[in-house]
């Protein structure tokens, strides 16, 4: 249990177009979501916070604008990367939190496989 | 803030051996999370271990423990018994223990290689 799925696994686009990543929890709901990016040999830094029918928060630095987070349910976010640059190329991850009333712990992330993100 | 801080950029052991990996934190909260995630080379993360800071218990899962010193803000990973397939970045993260989903603070990262 406890299965997250990302897609897409990769994705190369041209410079100054949109590229939409969907983040989905197949067996369970997720009232919250969190969208990291790591950079190569690097941690993962967090992005944004994603909470089910309201706007998500986004880290220092982030801008919303230009990653915007949409969870319109309680087993998808989306993260659209908006007129890419290759400055914008990196690996993306999702998690998703199960929500309280599951069997599973809340507390725990559960991640996807992330995107890998090329920008030309 | 919080800060979680691992101090072995990389680490190498032998099959069947025994291997340490060092984490501390910093936080000025009393209630909090504490995890261990494996990240292979195909960059998925995978949960490791969690530990309860309430908990005064370490956390054990099969081959791997952890050595949880609260006081120290100390939380080490041993695995026990290495085998291949233990090789990959294992990242120490920090979540703050709220009513709701929390978000995580990583590490840096520890490279472990597992060699015949």
């Amino acid at each position: 249990g406890a299965v997250v799925s990302q897609h897409p696994s990769r994705v190369i686009c041209k410079s100054g177009t949109s590229v939409k990543i969907e983040c989905r929890s197949l067996d369970f709901q997720a009232t919250t979501m969190f969208w990291y990016r790591q950079f190569p040999k690097q941690s993962l830094m967090l992005m944004a916070t994603s909470n089910e029918g309201s706007k998500a928060t986004y880290e220092q630095g982030v801008e919303k604008d230009k990653f915007l987070i949409n969870h319109a349910s309680l087993t998808l976010s989306t993260l659209t990367v908006t007129s890419a640059h290759p400055e914008d190329s990196s690996f993306y991850i999702c998690s998703a939190c199960p929500s309280a009333d599951r069997e599973f712990t809340k507390n725990i992330q559960y991640f996807g496989a992330g995107t890998r993100l090329s920008v030309l | 803030a919080q800060t979680v801080t691992q101090s072995q950029p990389e680490m190498s052991v032998q099959e069947a051996e025994t291997v340490t990996l060092s984490c501390t934190y910093d936080t000025s909260e009393n209630n909090y999370y504490l995890f261990w995630y494996k990240q292979p080379p195909s960059r998925q993360m995978i949960l490791v271990i969690r530990q309860e800071a309430y908990k005064q218990q370490n956390a054990t899962e099969n081959r791997f423990s952890v050595n949880f010193q609260k006081a120290a803000k100390s939380f080490s990973l041993k695995i026990s018994d290495s085998q291949l397939g233990d090789t990959a970045m294992y990242f120490c993260a920090f979540m703050k223990h709220t009513g709701t989903a929390s978000k995580l603070t990583f590490g840096t990262g520890t490279r472990l290689q597992v060699t015949l």
